[in-house]
């Protein structure tokens, strides 16, 4: 039972490449989550899902967009990576109660 | 006013001392609240929940509601070195989303 998984744990993009995050659970949970952290700061909600095919955004979606065709995974797209996109992104599912369990991340660099 | 807001720290205690976490929230209408430890390079751990006014003791960790205040603490009592992370107080924001506050860095002095 490994959780939540995510890939890859580093990447280095040029500005303007793309890129797809992978995120996926093994918890059969229905709701899982996309944030962002930046250095200090808290956790930003980028974009979410409440289960397979359905999607809403978050706080902070400009740049990024998701799809979710299975319970399984939900991947983050970055199209035209942008320097304000450096940060370490974090994926978490939610099972029938509030709490939220997260992945080990993606430390992303744009340069 | 931000949603939920936490003591920035860093809050340095030594070993075996208590260290007392700060956490204040803007709605009114929030039922569940959270503290995660995120420890340097890692991604947050779950480490209380609480729903209800009053105490709550997990281990050497309580959680404290006062939902009138709009206030949640996090006390940790016989600090451990092992301790020392970055603190991450949760809130949530409707039936799907959490808001967290930025963070308390604590640190155990041995």
């Amino acid at each position: 039972n490994a959780g939540v998984t995510q890939t890859p744990k580093f990447r280095i993009l040029k500005i303007g490449q793309s890129m797809t995050l992978q995120c996926t659970q093994d918890m059969n949970h229905n709701y899982m989550y996309w944030y962002r952290q930046d250095p200090g700061m808290g956790l930003k909600l980028i974009y979410y899902s409440v289960g397979a095919g359905i999607t809403d955004k978050g706080e902070v979606p400009n740049g990024y967009n998701v799809s979710r065709s299975t319970t399984e995974d939900f991947p983050l797209r970055l199209e035209l990576a942008a320097p304000s996109q450096t940060s370490v992104y974090f994926c978490a599912t939610r099972g029938g109660t509030y709490e939220q369990y997260f992945g080990p991340g993606t430390r992303l660099t744009v340069t | 006013q931000k949603e939920v807001e936490q003591n920035s720290g860093p809050l340095s205690v030594p070993e075996g001392a208590i260290a007392s976490l700060n956490c204040t929230y803007s709605d009114r209408g929030s039922q569940s609240f959270f503290w995660y430890r995120q420890y340097s390079g890692k991604s947050p751990e779950l480490i209380m929940f609480i729903y209800s006014n009053g105490d709550k003791e997990d281990g050497r960790f309580t959680a404290q509601l006062n939902k009138a205040s709009q206030y949640v603490s996090l006390l940790i009592r016989d600090s451990q070195p092992s301790d020392s992370a970055t603190y991450l107080c949760a809130v949530n924001r409707d039936d799907y989303k959490l808001s967290f506050g930025a963070g308390t860095t604590v640190t155990v002095r041995a």
